[in-house]
């Protein structure tokens, strides 16, 4: 069965230092793959997805995400780290259904936790 | 452009009550999921509609929970009798459709507390 593995429950970072948020998926085509933040008070919204092309993908609030077939991973990465980054991330891969549609199925998340 | 609209925000009631979830999706969005998140856990997908039928109920506890996408816009998820297990973040996202989705908008979510 299709499923994403977020292995670090909970992270902690520095202001300012740089960030990377692990996720593996397990599927056997081509994975449509998604971060989405989760910020306080606020609905999930999406970062960035890779679909094709280019591995390395750019999204919003200066977050990048690495697709690496061989190691089955796609890590979000953050060179700088702001206080405002504080947040719960979620992997996401979506997969085929029947009927031809695409579900979309959830990692269970990694609670970035942004210290001054 | 206004977003994904779900109504209750907060709703707490006792095990074996009913309940009821609604969702306004963003117009024009053919594809409307109901998630279910409980706490530190990922959002589980219950239910998807394209346009007002459903292509997906595989994880739907379907001797409980029922929902309708009436006219193939709002949404109204329900959940009769509730048990103490439901207590979680019920989110309604939509998408336009395509795929795979490019991107699901979410709604605040409704938080259910059963007691």
């Amino acid at each position: 069965a299709q499923s994403v593995t977020q292995p670090d429950i909970h992270i902690t970072v520095s202001e300012g230092a740089s960030l990377e948020l692990r996720c593996n998926y397990s599927y056997g085509a081509t994975p449509y793959l998604f971060w989405y933040v989760q910020s306080p008070g606020q609905g999930l919204q999406l970062l960035l997805k890779y679909f094709s092309g280019d591995t390395l993908v750019q999204g919003i609030k200066g977050f990048e995400a690495e697709f690496k077939r061989s190691q089955s991973s796609f890590n979000l990465r953050k060179p700088s780290v702001h206080w405002s980054d504080a947040a719960e991330y979620f992997c996401a891969v979506a997969h085929f259904i029947s009927g031809g549609y695409q579900k979309v199925t959830f990692g269970t998340g990694t609670k970035l936790q942004v210290i001054p | 452009e206004a977003g994904v609209a779900q109504s209750p925000r907060y709703k707490i009631i006792e095990k074996r009550q009913s309940v009821a979830f609604w969702c306004n999706p963003i117009s024009g969005h053919a594809t409307l999921y109901w998630y279910q998140q409980i706490l530190g856990q990922g959002p589980k997908l219950l239910i998807q509609f394209q346009n007002n039928g459903v292509v997906d109920d595989s994880q739907l506890p379907k001797d409980r929970f029922s929902a309708e996408r009436l006219k193939g816009v709002d949404s109204t998820l329900k959940i009769q009798p509730a048990k103490l297990e439901d207590s979680a973040v019920y989110l309604c996202a939509s998408s336009l459709g395509r795929n795979p989705p490019e991107k699901l908008f979410f709604g605040s979510g409704t938080q259910l507390s059963v007691l």
